[in-house]
């Protein structure tokens, strides 16, 4: 049982170059969600899925998009990177459910991402 | 805009000592809350979650829930130098997501 699986673990963008973030979970959880850590800060939620077919923003969507074709896959796409998405960058599943209540979040180990 | 508040320390005490860890957050709809502990480098473990005012312990630990003063609170009994982490504190918004805080950071020296 792998949990989360992100790739790759380390990357170095160019200004304007575009990658995306591969994130695989086989916990058959519905909720996927992609958040940033920057240094000495809490996790910043970008987008998160309900379930396959249906994503959502949010805390902080811009320069970002995602999709979820299929429950295990939440791939994080970045277009036009900058500066300012230098980054940890963590995926991370849970069962969920509406009140939250019993919502364990599963962290993947994360994905450090520098735009120079 | 939801906030959750910790301070982000360090917070330094002696081996078997008891460290306290404050959070407070803004949203009185919030219904559950979580201690997620992140090693340097290494992505956030669960720790504890509650959800009714009082406390609820797990070996160790101690969370402590104040809904009416918006308030979640861990105690680690007994500090061990492993304890040395980054502690968030993260409160349920709806859909399942969570808005996390910064963090505080413990540091217990031998």
């Amino acid at each position: 049982n792998a949990g989360v699986t992100q790739t790759p673990k380390f990357r170095i963008l160019k200004i304007g170059q575009s990658m995306t973030l591969q994130c695989t979970q086989d916990m058959n959880h519905n909720y996927m969600y992609w958040y940033r850590q920057d240094p000495g800060m809490g996790l910043k939620l970008i987008y998160y899925s309900v379930g396959a077919g249906i994503t959502d923003k949010g805390e902080v969507p811009n320069g970002y998009n995602v999709s979820r074709s299929t429950t295990e896959d939440f791939p994080l796409r970045l277009e036009l990177a900058a500066p300012s998405q230098t980054s940890v960058y963590f995926c991370a599943s849970s069962y969920g459910d509406w009140t939250g209540i019993g919502n364990t979040i599963y962290f993947g180990e994360g994905s450090w991402l520098t735009v120079v | 805009q939801k906030e959750v508040e910790q301070n982000s320390g360090p917070l330094s005490v002696p081996e078997g000592a008891i460290a306290s860890l404050n959070c407070t957050y803004s949203d009185r709809g919030s219904q559950s809350f979580f201690w997620y502990r992140q090693y340097s480098g290494k992505s956030p473990e669960l720790i504890m979650s509650i959800y009714s005012n009082g406390d609820k312990e797990d070996g160790r630990f101690t969370a402590q829930l104040n809904k009416a003063s918006q308030y979640v609170s861990l105690l680690i009994r007994d500090s061990q130098p492993s304890d040395s982490a980054t502690y968030l504190c993260a409160v349920n918004e709806g859909y399942s997501t969570l808005t996390f805080g910064k963090g505080t950071m413990l540091l217990v020296s031998p």
